[in-house]
Parts: structure tokens; C-alpha cells; sequence
């Protein structure tokens, strides 16, 4: 079955430093890969996502991630964390459903950030 | 603007009394869908709509029903609500095409039932 596991429980760095939140994922097929970001007492917006073609993928936010088919990972990486990026990660393989997206979350990393 | 508009935001409710979450899209989106966010769990899909009047079960539907008599409203319904449905729900709509229409997001309701 189709999962996606983030290991990362709780994360925290401080302000300025850089940032790499892991994502593993299972699927038969090249997957269709998101990252979704959640601040507090919101819903959930897109940050970026993956289909095919380049590896490296750009996002909202400075956020930027990396396919790595043969390590089965979609890490997301940041440069320099600013302390509005705290908040909580999903990454999630889209499914098809009747031609539309389903999404297959992660169980989240909550990014703390330290001024 | 374009947005998913969920109410209420906040619901206190019983054990046994029926409810409804009301979820609202104004992008004319074909697709819509719930999922709940429990803590350590992330988010689990319970229903989905591909367009009026098609419904279908997700990962978690047990408990919950939905209706899609109108493209724009997409409401959850719980008949006989128990502690387990406590937990945070957001609705979600898009326009079927694949992965190129992501998700929009409403902003949640967080449900407690005693």
C-alpha cells in the first residue's frame, strides 16, 4: 500500500539556520509528490510539488526539494529559516482518484523555530 | 477570493447528537473532500466528491455521511457523534484534472464530543 513516512516528529533550529525536513515514501509507480505547509489555526497550503522532469524542485516560501527515486525520498530544504516558517510540514503522494487528486499524508514534522 | 469556507470553526457537541459541517467552495471546483487530523496520525481522507451527486468512501468514512446536491456545498454530517470523532476536520475542493489542480484547503473546524 501507499504510505509516506516523515521521521522527524519535532524539529527545532533557530532562526537564520538551514533546514531539511526528510520524506520517505512507498509506491509502485513515479509518484506524485507534494509538500503542504500548516501554520497555526490554518489549513493547509501547497509549498511545492514534484511530477516528472527535473529533480530539484522550486517552491513558495524559498522552500525547495529534491526527488531521489533511488533513495525513495522528497526532502525539503531551506536555506535560511526564517521564524514565519514555524509551523507544520506534510508531505503527501498524490493518488488518482477518478482523475482528480487523492492525497496520502505523512504524519507531519511541527518546525519550532529559536530566535 | 477564491477560497474553501468551512463552519463552524470551533464545535462543542454531545455524544449521540447529530451534526453538520458545512463546507463551501466559490472556484466552481468538480472535487471535494474531507479529512480529519488527529496527532501523530496526520490526515486521513473519510469522504469524497467527484461531482454532484457522486459521493464515495474514503479511508475513515465509518460514522460520517455526506452529501453533494450542489456543485459549491459539500456537507458533513455525523448521525450519532462519539469521543473518536473528536479531532480536526478540513474540507478540501479542486477541478479534476490530474495533478496539475492541487487542493485548496478550507481552514478547519475542530470538533470535541463529550
Amino acid at each position: 500500500a501507499q504510505s509516506v513516512t516523515q521521521p522527524d516528529i519535532h524539529i527545532t533550529v533557530s532562526e537564520g539556520a538551514s533546514l531539511e525536513l526528510r520524506c520517505n515514501y512507498s509506491y509502485g509507480a513515479t509518484p506524485y509528490l507534494f509538500w503542504y505547509v500548516q501554520s497555526p489555526g490554518q489549513g493547509l497550503q501547497l509549498l511545492l510539488k514534484y511530477f516528472s522532469g527535473d529533480t530539484l524542485v522550486q517552491g513558495i516560501k524559498g522552500f525547495e526539494a529534491e526527488f531521489k527515486r533511488s533513495q525513495s525520498s522528497f526532502n525539503l530544504r531551506k536555506p535560511s529559516v526564517h521564524w514565519s516558517d514555524a509551523a507544520e510540514y506534510f508531505c503527501a503522494v498524490g493518488l488518482t482518484q477518478g482523475g482528480s487528486e487523492k492525497l496520502v499524508f505523512g504524519k507531519g514534522t511541527k518546525l519550532t523555530v529559536n530566535p | 477570493e477564491a477560497q474553501v469556507t468551512q463552519n463552524p470553526r470551533y464545535l462543542i457537541t454531545v455524544t449521540g447528537k447529530k451534526l453538520t459541517v458545512t463546507c463551501s467552495q466559490n472556484m466552481n471546483h468538480e472535487y471535494m473532500s474531507w479529512y480529519r487530523q488527529d496527532p501523530g496520525l496526520g490526515l486521513r481522507q473519510i469522504y469524497y466528491s467527484m461531482n454532484v451527486e457522486v459521493t464515495d468512501k474514503g479511508d475513515v468514512p465509518e460514522g460520517y455521511k455526506v452529501s453533494r446536491k450542489e456543485k459549491r456545498n459539500f456537507p458533513l454530517i455525523l448521525e450519532s457523534p462519539s469521543p473518536n470523532q473528536t479531532s480536526l476536520y478540513f474540507c478540501a475542493s479542486s477541478t479534476p484534472g490530474g495533478y496539475n489542480s492541487p487542493l485548496h484547503f478550507g481552514n478547519g473546524t475542530r470538533l470535541t464530543v463529550t
